[in-house]
Protein backbone atom coordinates (compact mmCIF):
# COMPACT_ATOMS: atom_id res chain seq x y z
CA UNK A 1 0.00 0.00 0.00
CA UNK A 2 2.30 2.97 -1.56
CA UNK A 3 -0.57 5.69 -0.08
CA UNK A 4 -0.36 8.79 -2.62
CA UNK A 5 2.77 8.99 -4.98
CA UNK A 6 4.07 11.59 -7.07
CA UNK A 7 6.61 11.77 -10.22
CA UNK A 8 8.59 13.52 -10.82
CA UNK A 9 10.34 14.31 -7.90
CA UNK A 10 12.32 17.29 -9.12
CA UNK A 11 12.24 18.72 -12.63
CA UNK A 12 13.34 21.97 -13.76
CA UNK A 13 11.63 24.10 -16.80
CA UNK A 14 12.53 26.74 -18.70
CA UNK A 15 9.87 29.46 -19.51
CA UNK A 16 7.41 28.36 -21.47
CA UNK A 17 7.85 24.88 -21.51
CA UNK A 18 5.01 22.38 -20.68
CA UNK A 19 5.13 19.49 -18.43
CA UNK A 20 2.37 17.29 -16.73
CA UNK A 21 2.57 16.40 -12.93
CA UNK A 22 1.14 12.75 -11.97
CA UNK A 23 -0.36 12.05 -8.73
CA UNK A 24 -1.29 8.08 -8.16
CA UNK A 25 -3.54 6.95 -5.40
CA UNK A 26 -4.11 3.34 -4.36
CA UNK A 27 -6.58 4.00 -1.49
CA UNK A 28 -9.64 4.06 -3.55
CA UNK A 29 -10.31 7.34 -2.59
CA UNK A 30 -12.80 9.69 -4.87
CA UNK A 31 -11.66 12.89 -3.94
CA UNK A 32 -8.01 13.97 -4.96
CA UNK A 33 -6.50 17.35 -5.28
CA UNK A 34 -3.16 19.70 -5.84
CA UNK A 35 -2.26 21.88 -3.97
CA UNK A 36 1.40 24.56 -4.60
CA UNK A 37 3.66 25.61 -1.56
CA UNK A 38 5.41 28.48 -1.39
CA UNK A 39 7.36 30.31 1.76
CA UNK A 40 5.44 31.73 3.91
CA UNK A 41 2.32 31.18 1.83
CA UNK A 42 1.18 27.57 3.18
CA UNK A 43 -0.63 25.31 1.16
CA UNK A 44 -2.99 26.69 -1.59
CA UNK A 45 -5.66 24.77 -3.06
CA UNK A 46 -5.55 24.49 -7.61
CA UNK A 47 -7.55 22.37 -8.46
CA UNK A 48 -9.68 19.59 -6.81
CA UNK A 49 -11.63 16.50 -8.50
CA UNK A 50 -14.66 14.49 -6.51
CA UNK A 51 -14.70 11.78 -8.88
CA UNK A 52 -13.25 9.81 -12.12
CA UNK A 53 -14.12 12.54 -14.73
CA UNK A 54 -15.03 15.96 -12.73
CA UNK A 55 -12.55 18.27 -12.07
CA UNK A 56 -13.10 21.87 -9.98
CA UNK A 57 -10.74 24.98 -9.34
CA UNK A 58 -9.15 25.85 -6.17
CA UNK A 59 -7.71 29.20 -4.86
CA UNK A 60 -4.88 29.59 -7.33
CA UNK A 61 -6.29 27.59 -10.63
CA UNK A 62 -4.49 30.25 -13.07
CA UNK A 63 -1.95 28.91 -15.82
CA UNK A 64 -2.75 25.13 -14.59
CA UNK A 65 -5.02 22.40 -16.20
CA UNK A 66 -5.92 18.79 -14.20
CA UNK A 67 -7.68 15.74 -15.38
CA UNK A 68 -8.99 12.82 -13.59
CA UNK A 69 -9.29 10.26 -15.96
CA UNK A 70 -8.82 7.27 -13.91
CA UNK A 71 -10.26 7.17 -10.27
CA UNK A 72 -6.70 6.80 -8.94
CA UNK A 73 -4.82 9.15 -11.21
CA UNK A 74 -5.08 12.74 -10.79
CA UNK A 75 -3.09 14.73 -13.59
CA UNK A 76 -1.81 18.51 -13.12
CA UNK A 77 -0.68 20.55 -16.19
CA UNK A 78 1.48 23.32 -17.07
CA UNK A 79 0.83 24.35 -20.69
CA UNK A 80 3.49 27.24 -20.65
CA UNK A 81 5.68 27.74 -17.67
CA UNK A 82 6.23 30.80 -15.96
CA UNK A 83 8.93 31.33 -13.15
CA UNK A 84 6.12 32.51 -10.87
CA UNK A 85 5.28 28.46 -10.78
CA UNK A 86 8.46 27.61 -9.30
CA UNK A 87 7.27 26.06 -6.37
CA UNK A 88 6.43 22.94 -4.63
CA UNK A 89 3.16 20.80 -5.20
CA UNK A 90 1.36 18.55 -3.43
CA UNK A 91 -1.01 16.27 -4.19
CA UNK A 92 -3.80 14.67 -1.35
CA UNK A 93 -6.49 12.47 -1.43
CA UNK A 94 -9.28 11.75 0.68
CA UNK A 95 -12.08 8.99 0.66
CA UNK A 96 -15.43 10.92 0.56
CA UNK A 97 -15.46 14.24 1.36
CA UNK A 98 -14.52 17.49 1.28
CA UNK A 99 -14.12 17.53 5.02
CA UNK A 100 -12.42 14.30 5.25
CA UNK A 101 -8.73 13.97 6.27
CA UNK A 102 -6.61 14.26 3.36
CA UNK A 103 -3.60 12.24 2.75
CA UNK A 104 -0.40 13.69 0.96
CA UNK A 105 2.08 12.54 -1.24
CA UNK A 106 5.98 13.70 -0.68
CA UNK A 107 5.54 16.12 -3.26
CA UNK A 108 7.23 17.52 -6.87
CA UNK A 109 10.03 20.06 -6.90
CA UNK A 110 9.76 22.36 -10.23
CA UNK A 111 11.95 25.06 -10.86
CA UNK A 112 11.00 27.35 -13.47
CA UNK A 113 13.78 29.76 -15.21
CA UNK B 1 -7.51 37.57 3.41
CA UNK B 2 -6.51 35.03 5.10
CA UNK B 3 -9.21 32.89 6.56
CA UNK B 4 -6.95 30.64 8.87
CA UNK B 5 -4.12 32.74 10.36
CA UNK B 6 -1.12 31.35 12.22
CA UNK B 7 0.79 34.40 13.43
CA UNK B 8 3.66 32.70 14.62
CA UNK B 9 6.16 31.69 12.24
CA UNK B 10 8.31 30.03 14.48
CA UNK B 11 7.93 28.30 17.98
CA UNK B 12 11.34 27.28 20.15
CA UNK B 13 10.74 24.91 23.08
CA UNK B 14 12.74 22.58 25.64
CA UNK B 15 12.56 18.42 25.33
CA UNK B 16 9.48 17.86 28.07
CA UNK B 17 8.15 21.15 28.10
CA UNK B 18 4.74 22.06 26.50
CA UNK B 19 4.29 23.43 23.16
CA UNK B 20 1.66 25.12 22.01
CA UNK B 21 0.97 26.09 18.75
CA UNK B 22 -1.68 28.69 18.01
CA UNK B 23 -4.85 29.21 15.39
CA UNK B 24 -7.22 31.64 14.17
CA UNK B 25 -9.85 31.70 11.94
CA UNK B 26 -12.68 34.27 10.72
CA UNK B 27 -15.19 32.41 8.78
CA UNK B 28 -17.96 31.43 11.08
CA UNK B 29 -19.18 28.69 9.10
CA UNK B 30 -16.11 26.77 9.42
CA UNK B 31 -16.73 23.60 11.47
CA UNK B 32 -13.90 21.63 11.53
CA UNK B 33 -10.58 21.64 12.25
CA UNK B 34 -7.23 19.67 11.46
CA UNK B 35 -3.79 20.02 11.99
CA UNK B 36 -1.02 18.28 10.20
CA UNK B 37 2.88 18.11 10.71
CA UNK B 38 4.92 18.41 8.55
CA UNK B 39 8.96 17.29 7.95
CA UNK B 40 11.16 18.69 5.61
CA UNK B 41 11.34 17.12 1.95
CA UNK B 42 7.68 15.41 3.14
CA UNK B 43 4.35 15.83 2.54
CA UNK B 44 2.28 16.56 5.59
CA UNK B 45 0.64 14.11 7.85
CA UNK B 46 -2.62 14.30 9.60
CA UNK B 47 -2.06 14.76 12.95
CA UNK B 48 -5.57 15.42 15.25
CA UNK B 49 -9.29 16.71 14.17
CA UNK B 50 -11.93 18.55 16.17
CA UNK B 51 -15.42 19.18 15.47
CA UNK B 52 -17.21 22.34 16.03
CA UNK B 53 -19.28 20.35 18.68
CA UNK B 54 -16.62 19.63 20.93
CA UNK B 55 -14.13 22.37 22.48
CA UNK B 56 -11.03 19.50 23.04
CA UNK B 57 -9.56 16.22 21.44
CA UNK B 58 -7.18 14.47 22.49
CA UNK B 59 -4.72 12.00 21.46
CA UNK B 60 -2.14 10.79 23.24
CA UNK B 61 0.80 13.72 23.64
CA UNK B 62 -1.20 15.86 21.34
CA UNK B 63 -4.51 18.16 22.60
CA UNK B 64 -6.38 20.56 20.13
CA UNK B 65 -8.22 23.21 21.96
CA UNK B 66 -11.14 24.77 20.13
CA UNK B 67 -12.60 28.02 21.55
CA UNK B 68 -15.98 29.06 18.86
CA UNK B 69 -16.63 32.24 20.51
CA UNK B 70 -12.76 33.66 20.06
CA UNK B 71 -12.64 31.77 16.76
CA UNK B 72 -9.47 30.09 17.90
CA UNK B 73 -7.79 26.44 18.79
CA UNK B 74 -4.57 25.69 19.71
CA UNK B 75 -2.51 22.80 19.56
CA UNK B 76 -0.73 21.22 22.96
CA UNK B 77 2.29 18.57 22.82
CA UNK B 78 3.04 17.56 26.08
CA UNK B 79 5.76 16.54 26.33
CA UNK B 80 7.44 17.67 23.65
CA UNK B 81 10.41 15.62 21.93
CA UNK B 82 12.91 16.52 19.21
CA UNK B 83 10.89 14.36 16.68
CA UNK B 84 8.18 17.06 17.22
CA UNK B 85 10.33 19.31 15.40
CA UNK B 86 8.82 20.39 12.10
CA UNK B 87 5.99 22.98 10.46
CA UNK B 88 2.48 22.24 11.69
CA UNK B 89 -0.49 23.65 9.58
CA UNK B 90 -4.03 24.48 10.51
CA UNK B 91 -7.03 23.71 8.31
CA UNK B 92 -10.22 24.47 8.60
CA UNK B 93 -13.59 23.22 6.50
CA UNK B 94 -17.22 24.32 6.15
CA UNK B 95 -19.63 21.81 5.62
CA UNK B 96 -21.04 23.61 2.75
CA UNK B 97 -20.73 22.12 -0.96
CA UNK B 98 -17.52 22.64 -3.22
CA UNK B 99 -15.82 23.83 -0.22
CA UNK B 100 -12.47 22.33 0.68
CA UNK B 101 -9.94 22.57 3.66
CA UNK B 102 -8.02 26.46 3.86
CA UNK B 103 -4.52 26.10 5.49
CA UNK B 104 -2.78 28.59 7.31
CA UNK B 105 0.47 29.22 6.40
CA UNK B 106 2.19 27.16 9.41
CA UNK B 107 4.09 27.02 12.33
CA UNK B 108 8.03 26.06 12.93
CA UNK B 109 8.79 24.39 16.22
CA UNK B 110 11.86 23.67 17.01
CA UNK B 111 12.09 21.05 20.43
CA UNK B 112 16.37 21.22 21.56
CA UNK B 113 17.47 18.64 23.91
Amino acid sequence: NAGVTQTPKFRVLKTGQSMTLLCAQDMNHEYMYWYRQDPGMGLRLIHYSVGEGTTAKGEVPDGYNVSRLKKQNFLLGLESAAPSQTSVYFCASSYSGLQETQYFGPGTRLLVL
Amino acid sequence: DQQVKQNSPSLSVQEGRISILNCDYTNSMFDYFLWYKKYPAEGPTFLISISSIKDKNEDGRFTVFLNKSAKHLSLHIVPSQPGDSAVYFCAASANQAGTALIFGKGTTLSVSS
